[in-house]
């Protein structure tokens, strides 16, 4: 157990709906990242922040969007879904003064239908 | 532009052979981290080890073993009389001093028959 929660762990939802992800990172970690697994893509890394900045982007597309919360928890937005959003979304984070050494929590996967 | 590079998509052995994973990376910083990562059928990713680019010292742990070699930008991992419970896709990543997400190989799919 890598002390990374995420909820849900399955979510089935239609095209063109809006579901939430949520990530709860170590204790004490500031940090969370946010990866995208697709067969066709593999492991992308999306967007990370760092106590509640943004501080990095990737391959996200505009239809996402994240934010970290003051108690470091983090919800990525994922809106008008297609059915290549499908995926396995993982949270990860990692903690100062390492922030290259990151854990990941056991993943959301997403089926659009 | 940072690049991680796994040739091998699938790798399949008898239980208690050793079994080599290749990594291959680019990256224009002189600072920089690699990881490997397990991912096993259940979905879940576990860190195995990080290194950083200023200690090639090969490490052991247990059966397995990475081989860091700057001269061919390689960071190889080896597991030793392997096992059933190794069978899982294998990930290679790499960081950056100033830029720290990671970037991951395409995973290397091992498959360990009793």
């Amino acid at each position: 157990d890598s002390g990374v929660t995420q909820t849900p762990k399955h979510l089935i939802t239609a095209t063109g709906q809006r579901v939430t992800l949520r990530c709860s990172p170590r204790s004490g970690d500031l940090s969370v990242y946010w990866y995208q697994q697709s067969l066709d893509q593999g492991l992308q890394f999306l967007i990370q922040y760092y106590n509640g900045e943004e501080r990095a982007k990737g391959n996200i597309l505009e239809r996402f969007s994240a934010q970290q919360f003051p108690d470091l928890h983090s919800e990525l937005n994922l809106s008008s879904l297609e059915l290549g959003d499908s995926a396995l979304y993982f949270c990860a984070s990692s903690p100062p003064p390492a922030p290259h050494e990151q854990y990941f929590g056991p993943g959301t996967r997403l089926t659009v239908t | 532009a940072q690049k991680v590079t796994q040739a091998q998509t699938e790798i399949s052995v008898v239980e208690k052979e050793d079994v080599t994973l290749d990594c291959v990376y680019e990256t224009r910083d002189t600072t920089y981290y690699l990881f490997w990562y397990k991912q096993p059928p259940s979905g879940e990713l576990v860190f195995l080890i990080r290194r950083n680019s200023f200690d090639e010292q090969n490490e052991i742990s247990g059966r397995y073993s990475w081989n860091f070699q700057k001269s061919t930008s390689s960071f190889n991992f080896t597991i030793t009389a392997s096992q059933v419970v190794d069978s899982a896709v294998y990930f290679c990543a790499l960081s950056e001093l100033k830029n720290t997400p990671l970037v991951f190989g395409k995973g290397t799919r091992l498959s360990v028959i009793a």
